[in-house]
Parts: structure tokens; C-alpha cells; sequence
């Protein structure tokens, strides 16, 4: 069965440093999607991707975030300079289309702000 | 409001019960459902998309209203490893539907 992969799974950084979270989504899947949750807490969007450009990003995705698919098949997530409260679990997805469809996750990156 | 709303849980029952979920919506506009499935420390996955007509896969049966903008979930004859929790997933409106806006979960932990 086809899936979401990430890389790493699980990634330690001190404060202030730049993170960048890896996603290779479906294949023939065209819209890309961040979410995060922090430990206890439910998952919240942060950006939607689609035909090279962000779609829609919530209050959370600020400046210091950034999203790229700098070939056919990664996406990455870009964390500029990581604070505290950016420590959580960090997912990927992918649906084929924007209709009535299933978001597959990939298996998640923990990030820990140190 | 929250844009999902779910039971807060959490719930413990024996093995072999019937245990039911509900979940609310505030945007009428929504335009599809899942309950989705979580582990401890896992990423979500999908137990069924709901649909009007309700469906049904085995021991599960979702159902949804969307005059009333209510989901449920019914599990019969729960097992040890229906212990998780269970997250209602809403899309979005018609320019973004593909995004999942989820509930903050409910977690069922079901005994010998």
C-alpha cells in the first residue's frame, strides 16, 4: 500500500536553530499538508500545498515557517529559528485531490526544542 | 465554539461492549467526514469516512446529520485493541477542501 514517509523520525535541536522536516507524499497525490501536535494536545493544520504554492496556512505557520517541494517528490518543512513551544510531533499528508477524499499521515517527526 | 467538538471522554469499558461516539461541527459548509484513529505516539489513520446514507464496516457504523452538523461513531462488541483514541476529522470548504480540521479526540480504553 502506497505511504506518507518521513524523515527523521525523530530530531533534537537546541533553540534558535534551523530544523528542516522532511515528507515524501504519495505519488500521484497533488495537495500536501503540515500539521502539529504538541504532546497532549489534538492536531492543528498548519499549511496546505498545492501546484507549487501554499494554499492556505493557519495563525500557528508565522514567519519563521516555511514549506518547499524543491523536486517531484519530497516536501519539506522549514523551521527557521526554533523556540521552545515549536517542540511537538509534526505531520505530513497527502490527498489526491481536494474533493471528498482521505488524507493519508505519514508516521510523524518528533521535534524536541532543547 | 470549537469547529469539532467531541465527547471528552475518556471512556472505559469491558470487553464486548457497545460504545458510542459523537461528534459536532460548526460550519455548515463542511464538505466531507472521517473518524480517524490514533495510537499513543502514532500518526492518524483512518477508520471510515461518514457518510449521510451511514455506513457501516464490520463492528463499526458511522453516521452523520448534516441538519443537526452531528457525527457519530458506534464500536459493537469492542476489543482490547479498539483501545485508541478516536479523532472526528472535518474538510473544509470548497477552496480548501481537502483540509482536516479534528477534534481534540476521545479516548477509549476498553478492558478485560
Amino acid at each position: 500500500e502506497p505511504e506518507v514517509t518521513q524523515t527523521p523520525s525523530h530530531q533534537v535541536t537546541q533553540m534558535g536553530q534551523e530544523v528542516i522536516l522532511r515528507c515524501v507524499p504519495i505519488s500521484n497525490h497533488l495537495y500536501f499538508y503540515w500539521y502539529r501536535q504538541i504532546l497532549g494536545q489534538k492536531v492543528e493544520f498548519l499549511v496546505s500545498f498545492y501546484n507549487n504554492e501554499i494554499s492556505e496556512k493557519s495563525e500557528i505557520f508565522d514567519d519563521q515557517f516555511s514549506v518547499e517541494r524543491p523536486d517531484g517528490s519530497n516536501f519539506t518543512l522549514k523551521i527557521r529559528s526554533t523556540k521552545l513551544e515549536d517542540s511537538a510531533m509534526y505531520f505530513c499528508a497527502s490527498t489526491l485531490n481536494s474533493g471528498n477524499t482521505e488524507a493519508f499521515f505519514g508516521q510523524g517527526t518528533r521535534l524536541t526544542v532543547v | 465554539r470549537k469547529e469539532v467538538e467531541q465527547d471528552p471522554g475518556p471512556f472505559n469499558v469491558p470487553e464486548g461492549a457497545t460504545v458510542a461516539f459523537n461528534c459536532t461541527y460548526s460550519n455548515s459548509a463542511s464538505q466531507s467526514f472521517f473518524w480517524y484513529r490514533q495510537d499513543c505516539r502514532k500518526e492518524p489513520k483512518l477508520l471510515m469516512s461518514v457518510y449521510s446514507s451511514g455506513n457501516e464496516d464490520g463492528r463499526f457504523t458511522a453516521q452523520l446529520n448534516r441538519a443537526s452538523q452531528y457525527i457519530s461513531l458506534l464500536i459493537r462488541d469492542s476489543k482490547l485493541s479498539d483501545s485508541a483514541t478516536y479523532l472526528c476529522v472535518v474538510n473544509g470548504l470548497n477552496t480548501n477542501a481537502g483540509k482536516s480540521t479534528f477534534g481534540d479526540g476521545t479516548t477509549l480504553t476498553v478492558k478485560p
